[in-house]
């Protein structure tokens, strides 16, 4: 069975700098991984997306990824937030030969003034 | 496009009332999904469609029913609603893999008080 684990339920951190957010997986085929948005009172939307390839991925609004295989982890991060970046963050995996996406209980990132 | 809608925005209902959530896509994606979002839970599939005429269970699937009569429409009923279905809802959608996998897009909730 896959499973998709935040660590970090709420992440507070200081304008202009850097934050990382942990998401690990367990699968024991391979998989596609996501992270997605949620600003306040609104749906998901994608921020970044690992098919294939580059571990590396980069996305929208200044955040990347890195996929590592080895220890099955997604981790997302910015090097400088702004108040804007204040969300839900979600991290999600699909496996190559299934429907069905998984879904991290999600991390609030506040971001401080 | 409008991508993906869902209507009503809000609603309020009386224990054992039913109603429908409507979904609907115009972007002729085949698969389409129901998710409840509750507070440190994330999103939990409900059910999901992997094309008209074809649905499946998801994680949470006690208390709703789907079906896909159109590519376009995923409406989830709820059939006796309970204190314990109040929550946000999220459909999403997205394309066959073999056009290209891509990721899911979802509309904007419905949210969901259950007196």
């Amino acid at each position: 069975a896959q499973s998709v684990t935040q660590l970090d339920s709420q992440v507070p951190v200081f304008e202009e700098a850097p934050v990382e957010l942990r998401c690990n997986y367990s699968s024991s085929v391979s998989v596609y991984l996501f992270w997605y948005v949620q600003y306040p009172n609104q749906g998901l939307q994608l921020l970044l997306k690992y098919l294939s390839g580059s571990t590396l991925v980069k996305g929208i609004n200044g955040f990347e990824a890195e996929f590592n295989k080895s220890q099955t982890s997604f981790h997302l991060r910015k090097p400088s937030v702004h108040i804007s970046d204040t969300a839900e963050y979600f991290c999600a995996v699909n496996i190559l030969t299934g429907n069905q996406f998984y879904f991290g209980t999600g991390t609030s990132l506040t971001v401080i003034p | 496009n409008a991508g993906v809608t869902q209507t009503p925005k809000f609603q309020v209902l009386k224990t054992g009332q039913s109603m429908t959530l409507q979904c609907a896509q115009d972007m002729n994606h085949e698969y389409m999904s129901w998710y409840r979002q509750d507070p440190g839970m994330g999103l939990r599939l409900i059910h999901y469609s992997v094309g008209a005429g074809i649905t499946d269970q998801g994680e949470v699937p006690n208390g709703y029913n789907v079906s896909r009569s159109t590519t376009e429409d995923f409406p989830l009923r709820l059939l006796s609603a309970a204190p314990s279905q109040t929550s946000v809802y999220f459909c999403a959608s997205r394309p066959h893999r073999d056009r290209g996998f891509n990721e899911q897009f979802f509309g904007p909730g419905t949210r969901l008080t259950v007196l």
